[in-house]
C-alpha cells in the first residue's frame, strides 16, 4: 500500500533549527512536496523535490533521498509565525499527491 | 506567482440547501483541479479530480451525485454539495495544477471554503 510518515508533533525553541522527517513508500514517485498550514487556512507550497539532494530557498531547506524513500524539511532560525502544521506530500506515478498526516511544529519563546 | 481563488469563503446553509464553490486559477491555465475536504486535525482528503471537459474523477467513498464536479474551462472548477446535511459541514480547498512550470507540476492551493450547515 501507499504510505506517508512524518512525527505527529515537534517542539522547538524561537532562533533554533529544527528538522521535519517525512519517509514514504508509493507506487511510483513524481515528487516530494512540502506544504505548511496554519490553523483554519489552506496548506501553502513550500518546496518541491524531484532529484536527490538538498533544495534551500531562505530559511526553508529540503532533502531528499529517493532511494531511502526519505525526505527532510529544515527550518532555521525559527520565528514564532513558523508555528503550523507541516504537510509532506508525494506525487505517485498518476501526479496524484499522497499526503501525510502532518506535523505540528510548536515554537516556544 | 500562481494564484487560485476560491468563492465564498465562508458559507452557511440550511439542511437540504445546495451549495456551489467555485475555484479559480488567476493566472495560469489549470487542466486539472483538485477537490479536497478536512476535517479538524486531520489531514486533507482528496475528493476527486477534476479534468477540463470531461466528467471527474471521484475518489472511493465519495458520492458523485451529492458533490457535483464541472470544469467547464481552464480556469474555473465548482464543486456543488447538493442536499447538504450537518455532517457535510467542513472545509473544502481546491488546488489546481500548474503545468506551465514545466516538470515542477506543482499544485497551487485555494484558500479553503468553510461550509457550515444547520
Amino acid at each position: 500500500g501507499q504510505n506517508i510518515d512524518q512525527p505527529t508533533e515537534m517542539t522547538a525553541t524561537e532562533g533554533a533549527i529544527v528538522q521535519i522527517n517525512c519517509t514514504y513508500q508509493t507506487s511510483g514517485f513524481n515528487g516530494l512536496f512540502w506544504y505548511q498550514q496554519h490553523a483554519g487556512e489552506a496548506p501553502t507550497f513550500l518546496s518541491y523535490n524531484v532529484l536527490d539532494g538538498l533544495e534551500e530557498k531562505g530559511r526553508f531547506s529540503s532533502f531528499l533521498s529517493r532511494s531511502k524513500g526519505y525526505s527532510y524539511l529544515l527550518l532555521k532560525e525559527l520565528q514564532m509565525k513558523d508555528s503550523a502544521s507541516y504537510l509532506c506530500a508525494v506525487a505517485d506515478s498518476n501526479y496524484q499527491l499522497i499526503w501525510g498526516a502532518g506535523t505540528k511544529l510548536i515554537i516556544k519563546p | 506567482g500562481a494564484v487560485v481563488s476560491q468563492h465564498p469563503s465562508r458559507v452557511i446553509c440550511k439542511s437540504g440547501t445546495s451549495v456551489k464553490i467555485e475555484c479559480r486559477s488567476l493566472d495560469f491555465q489549470a487542466t486539472t483541479m483538485f477537490w479536497y475536504r478536512q476535517f479538524p486535525k486531520k489531514s486533507l482528503m482528496l475528493m476527486a479530480t477534476s479534468n477540463e471537459g470531461s466528467k471527474a474523477t471521484y475518489e472511493q467513498g465519495v458520492e458523485k451525485d451529492k458533490f457535483l464536479i464541472n470544469h467547464a474551462s481552464l480556469t474555473l472548477s465548482t464543486l456543488t454539495v447538493t442536499s447538504a446535511h450537518p455532517e457535510d459541514s467542513s472545509f473544502y480547498i481546491c488546488s489546481a495544477r500548474d503545468l506551465g512550470q514545466g516538470d515542477s507540476d506543482t499544485q497551487y492551493f485555494g484558500p479553503g471554503t468553510r461550509l457550515t450547515v444547520l
